[in-house]
């Protein structure tokens, strides 16, 4: 099956700094979703993206859809951006099915 | 208030019996899923439904069952035989198959 591959595992900011995070796909897909899940194991929808580029606020995510690859930017981090970034992509002729990578952990310290 | 709800939101359970966990929506979404995530993971799909009365198995499907009898309701049932239980569940659903996917809260299952 799809390969979904996300770095960095874990990152630390301060408060203010910016970051970028990487998801990496082993096939076409149809359908990629960021999410953030807070500490109470919500997932709170960022952005559908299978490809080009969005903004909303602070967030932009950019998808390469023939180089298998999507980034996720968060600028001016704040402690509330805390938590765990998942990207999950739907492969090319399949259907419903998400498959999630396997995270990356953000805290955001003052 | 549309979206989709979970109830309990953590549920305790003896070895052996089987426990049914609930997923509601009023998004008027066709499809439904289930996904399971364990501590430091990302989710697995366990079971998925595009339409009334159909469902068909994720990756993880073995000792779980599920029924969608009405569009609004996707109830999960963890049986007996299911090996290692305690996890996270979440329920998610979506416009139609290939459309973006939104989750409800989750319930926590402890299985001892």
């Amino acid at each position: 099956g799809i390969q979904v591959e996300q770095s960095p595992p874990d990152l630390i900011l301060q408060e203010g700094a910016n970051s970028t995070l990487r998801c990496n796909f082993s096939d076409s897909v149809n359908n990629l979703q960021w999410f953030h899940q807070n500490p109470w194991g919500q997932l709170i929808n960022l952005f559908y993206i299978p490809s080009g580029t969005k903004q909303n606020g602070r967030l932009s995510a950019t998808t390469v859809a023939t180089e298998r690859y999507s980034l996720l930017y968060i600028s001016s981090s704040q402690t509330t951006d805390s938590g765990v970034y998942f990207c999950a992509v739907q492969p090319t002729g399949t259907a419903s099915k998400l498959t999630f990578g396997t995270g990356t952990r953000l805290q955001v310290t003052l | 208030d549309g979206g989709i709800t979970q109830s309990p939101k953590y549920l305790f359970r003896k070895e052996g019996q089987n426990v049914t966990l609930s997923c509601e929506q009023n998004l008027n979404h066709d499809a439904m899923y289930w996904y399971r995530q364990d501590p430091g993971q990302g989710l697995r799909l366990i079971y998925y439904s595009q339409i009334v009365n159909d469902f068909q198995k994720g990756d993880i499907a073995e000792g779980y069952s599920v029924s969608r009898e009405k569009k609004e309701s996707f109830p999960l049932t963890v049986t007996s035989a299911q090996k290692n239980p305690t996890a996270f569940y979440l329920c998610a659903s979506s416009i139609t198959a290939h459309y973006e996917q939104y989750f409800g809260p989750g319930t926590r299952l402890t299985v001892t």
